[in-house]
C-alpha cells in the first residue's frame, strides 16, 4: 500500500524563524506536488517537482525532491504570518499515466509574531 | 476562462437520498478526478478518469458513481447517501501526464 507521510503534522513557528516539512513516501516515484489551502478554501498548487534533484523556489517557500530516498522537503525561510496555512504533498505513483495523486494528511503550520 | 468548477457549494442530504456533485472544466484537461477530504484524512481519491469514456476506482469509491461522456464534465453520483459521506469533495483537472493539478472551489455536504 502507497503511503504518504508528512511531519510534523502541526508547526507553529515564530516570524522570521526558519524551518522544514518534510514529505515521505513508500513507492517509486518521480512526481510530487505541494499544495497550499487556507481554512475553507481550495487546493492552491505550489511546487510541481517532476524529476530527481528538482528544486523550485518562490518567495520565502523552497521544495525539493530526492527521488532515491523517496523525500521531499518544502523549506520556509524567515516565517511570515501570511504563510499560515495547511500544506499538503502529494505522490503520483503512476508517472502521470493514471491522473490521481495520494496526499499526505496535510501540515498545519501557524505563524506568530 | 473558468478553470474548474464544482456546483453546489453547500448541500445537505437526508439519509437514503440520492444526488449528483457537477464539475466541469474549459482547459481541454484531459484528466479529471473526484476526492474527498476529511479532518485528519488529508485528500482520498474517489474516482478518476483520463479521457472521455473512460473512469476507474480510486481509494474510496463504494457509494459513489463517476461517467465521463465529455471531456468538460465529470459529475459524481452519490446513490444513496450516509452520514459517511459528510465531507468536502474537491474535483481537479490536468492535462495528460499530470503536468500540474488544478482543482475545483470543493462542494461541502452534510448527510442528516
Amino acid at each position: 500500500e502507497l503511503k504518504v507521510e508528512q511531519n510534523p503534522l502541526f508547526l507553529s513557528m515564530q516570524e522570521g524563524k526558519n524551518y522544514t516539512i518534510y514529505c515521505n513516501y513508500s513507492t517509486t516515484s518521480d512526481r510530487l506536488y505541494w499544495y497550499r489551502q487556507d481554512p475553507g478554501k481550495s487546493l492552491e498548487s505550489l511546487f510541481v517537482l517532476l524529476s530527481n534533484g528538482a528544486v523550485k523556489q518562490e518567495g520565502r517557500l523552497m521544495a525539493s525532491l530526492d527521488t532515491k530516498a523517496r523525500l521531499s522537503t518544502l523549506h520556509i525561510t524567515a516565517a511570515v504570518h501570511d504563510l499560515s496555512a495547511t500544506y499538503f504533498c502529494a505522490v503520483d505513483p503512476y508517472g502521470g499515466s493514471q491522473g490521481n495523486l495520494i496526499f499526505g494528511k496535510g501540515t498545519k503550520l501557524s505563524v506568530k509574531p | 476562462n473558468a478553470g474548474v468548477t464544482q456546483t453546489p457549494k453547500f448541500q445537505v442530504l437526508k439519509t437514503g437520498q440520492s444526488m449528483t456533485l457537477q464539475c466541469a472544466q474549459d482547459m481541454n484537461h484531459e484528466y479529471m478526478s473526484w476526492y474527498r477530504q476529511d479532518p485528519g484524512m488529508g485528500l482520498r481519491l474517489i474516482h478518476y478518469s483520463v479521457g472521455a469514456g473512460i473512469t476507474d476506482q480510486g481509494e474510496v469509491p463504494n457509494g459513489y458513481n463517476v461517467s465521463r461522456s465529455t471531456t468538460e464534465d465529470f459529475p459524481l453520483r452519490l446513490l444513496s447517501a450516509a452520514p459517511s459521506q459528510t465531507s468536502v469533495y474537491f474535483c481537479a483537472s490536468s492535462y495528460s501526464w499530470g503536468r500540474g493539478y488544478t482543482f475545483g472551489s470543493g462542494t461541502r455536504l452534510t448527510v442528516v
